[in-house]
């Protein structure tokens, strides 16, 4: 299973873009790539989902390069609400099993 | 996107009980679920994953006669912990796979007294 590495914890202020960038070296050819956001106590919450190249839904998008060893999560416009941990996790899609990593605490202050 | 729920959210047992935590996928069904644990300020940590209709599959260090699933139909998966100890005290989450994606739900606190 592909490891995954992302900063531990990022700050920004609330109406900035926000980038967390994800490392995942040896990621295998069927994996694709997911993030997903968990506030304290609750269940991780689906962002957003991609294979190649970049995907975009109404609340992120998700940049990755063509040798896909690495990816970027963007926020547009992060409000306070949007403090939270940020997984970043690779795997096949198909039944597969996914390990999470340490994930990115985001703060966002006013 | 597809709703996974749990039940129930959080309970408080005694020493040596056993407690059940149910896992459902509410519009979809879901042939492979997942439970995971997390404790404080910690990652989730996979315990084991649940195949409808056959044994379980325990991610290596999880006692599975300790925690005991079912996944008796394609929309329920059954989390039970034996003889809880306050070692166990934890946040159970499940997860349902729908096509290529996984959906969690929101979770179970255990509190063992």
């Amino acid at each position: 299973l592909a490891k995954t590495t992302q900063p531990i914890s990022m700050d920004s202020y609330e109406g900035q873009e926000v980038n967390i960038t994800c490392s995942h070296n040896n990621i295998a050819t069927n994996d694709y790539i997911t993030w997903y956001q968990q506030f304290p106590s609750q269940g991780p919450r689906f962002i957003i989902q991609g294979y190649k190249t970049k995907v975009t839904n109404e609340v992120a998008s998700l940049f990755i390069p063509a040798d896909r060893k690495s990816s970027t999560l963007s926020l547009p416009r992060v409000s306070l609400s949007d403090t939270a941990v940020y997984y970043c996790l690779v795997g096949p899609f198909q039944g597969g099993k996914l390990i999470f990593g340490q994930g990115t605490e985001l703060s966002v202050k006013p | 996107g597809a709703v996974v729920s749990q039940h129930p959210s959080w309970v408080i047992c005694k020493s040596g009980t056993s407690v059940k935590i149910e896992c459902r996928s509410l519009d979809f069904q879901a042939t492979t679920m997942f439970w995971y644990r997390q404790f404080p300020k910690q990652s989730l940590m996979l315990m084991a994953t649940s195949n409808e209709g056959s044994k379980a599959t325990y991610e290596q260090g999880v006692e599975k006669d300790k925690f005991l699933i079912n996944h008796a139909s394609l929309t329920l998966s059954t989390l039970t912990v034996t003889s809880a100890h306050p070692e166990d005290s934890s946040f159970y989450i499940c997860s349902a796979r729908e096509v290529e994606t996984q959906y969690f739900g929101p979770g179970t606190r255990l509190l063992v007294l």
